[in-house]
């Protein structure tokens, strides 16, 4: 049982646009967190929501944790080549186990 | 600093043939340790977690074992790799009893042949 999914699992755009992508839960999760990753590499963490309804931004990514904390979204604004890669979202239900999405492949043409 | 060593980079294998892969981490003591299975570049399924010497959790039933000999080494470890064991691996660790971010090691892609 997949218990976040993730949307889209791909996505290619053009420089410049704007894009989201979400992750959703029957469950409810204590935090949420966001990974990027690249070829080859582990994932990077990017950020950690914790709190119902709270809105974090990184330069030009904005993330979204739901009111009810089974939900939440990765916004970019005027996307650049530099952001491809896997994008994951992991919930923590349990100290340390998290659960991971299956991830959103990300291509951004110049 | 801390820091997570993971090797080998990449693994062919063939069917069959046994594994061993390690992973370290320095600069800390008493981490939590984790293997983690990410297929065709999707999303991570854990395998193995382990909050001490000794002490190894299975998350799923499967051809592999975990060990963890010492305070910061992990192991994974397979008698007779089967097709389906073919995947990148990846071991992470976080501090010990505290809910932060996975440290991710820069993996292992096995291919069993």
């Amino acid at each position: 049982t997949q218990l976040l999914e993730q949307s889209p699992q791909f996505l290619s755009i053009q420089e410049g646009e704007n894009l989201t992508v979400y992750c959703n839960s029957s469950s409810v999760f204590s935090s949420l967190q966001w990974y990027r990753q690249e070829p080859g590499e582990g994932p990077v963490l990017l950020v950690t929501v914790v709190t119902g309804g709270e809105v974090k931004k990184l330069k030009r990514l904005t993330f979204q944790f739901g009111d009810a904390r089974k939900d939440s979204s990765l916004h970019i604004t005027a996307a650049q080549p530099g952001d491809t890669g896997l994008y994951l979202c992991a919930g923590d239900r349990l100290i340390g186990k998290l659960i991971f999405g299956q991830g959103t492949e990300l291509s951004v043409k110049p | 600093s801390q820091t997570i060593h993971q090797w080998p980079a990449t693994l062919v294998q063939p069917v069959g043939s046994p594994l061993s892969l390690e992973c370290t981490v320095e600069g800390t003591s008493n981490p939590n340790l984790y293997w983690y299975r990410q297929a065709a570049g999707r999303g991570l399924q854990l395998l193995f977690y382990s909050v001490g010497i000794g002490q190894i959790s299975s998350e799923v039933p499967q051809n592999l074992s975990a060990s963890r000999p010492q305070d910061r080494q992990f192991i994974l470890s397979s008698k007779k790799l089967l097709l389906s064991d073919s995947g990148f691996y990846l071991c992470a660790w976080t501090p010990g009893g505290k809910r932060e971010k996975l440290f991710f090691g820069s993996g292992t892609q096995l291919s069993v042949l």
